[in-house]
């Protein structure tokens, strides 16, 4: 069974630019979750998908904004990035909304 | 407003005594917590989780105890072995929901 893949691994972008990443649930799971995790700090609550809709959203600007495909692969894109956007971005899958996540490695965006 | 806190950044145990960590929430509409132990350069694993209407939650060398009216969690690793070295994130969600609070973490090392 393969787990949850994030891609790209690490990325370096500009003030301004837009950015998408990408993750890949583990087979079976229909939801996906994303988190923010800033040096220092736990993972943050961005939003959550189940089954092509958004089913919950932290505190996040309109700018980050998500997707989720009928494979229930998953894309974030976030625009007009700000230095303070550099972080480790995690996705999670899990089998249904209330079941247990289980995240990918992370992709490590910086912001210059 | 941080609603999980993990106090202790860092805890360092010899190798074969007991490692606590502990955690502090203040949303009372929490009813689900977990634990997540994190390696550098890969995701959160799920370690263990417990239910409200539980006090002690076991899986082999993983105990959680939680004391609701302190709103109160803790995590016993029994004997502490090297591979236990890792950041452990406490974590709770409410109605098992969408969303789960991450604490900033602990940082475990177990000593030779």
């Amino acid at each position: 069974e393969t787990g949850v893949t994030q891609s790209p691994t690490h990325l370096i972008k500009t003030r301004g630019q837009q950015v998408t990443l990408r993750c890949s649930s583990q087979s079976g799971h229909n939801t996906v979750s994303w988190y923010q995790q800033a040096l220092g700090q736990g993972p943050q609550f961005i939003f959550q998908y189940y089954r092509e809709e958004e089913n919950g959203r932290g505190n996040f600007p309109p700018r980050f904004s998500g997707l989720q495909f009928p494979n229930y692969s998953s894309e974030l894109n976030v625009n007009a990035l700000e230095l303070d956007d550099s972080a480790l971005y995690l996705c999670a899958s899990s089998l249904d909304r209330s079941d247990t996540q289980y995240f990918g490695p992370g992709t490590r965006l910086t912001v210059l | 407003d941080q609603q999980v806190k993990q106090n202790s950044p860092s805890l360092s145990v010899q190798e074969g005594r007991i490692s606590i960590l502990n955690c502090d929430y203040t949303n009372s509409m929490f009813d689900y917590f977990l634990w997540y132990k994190k390696y550098p350069a890969e995701g959160p694993t799920f370690l263990i989780s417990i239910s409200s209407i539980k006090d002690k939650n076991e899986d082999g060398r993983f105990t959680v105890f939680l004391n609701k009216s302190a709103k109160h969690l803790s995590l016993h690793i029994v004997p502490s072995q090297p591979g236990d070295s890792a950041v452990y994130f406490c974590a709770a969600s409410s109605n098992r929901d969408d969303k789960i609070i991450f604490g900033k973490g602990t940082r475990l090392h177990i000593l030779p």
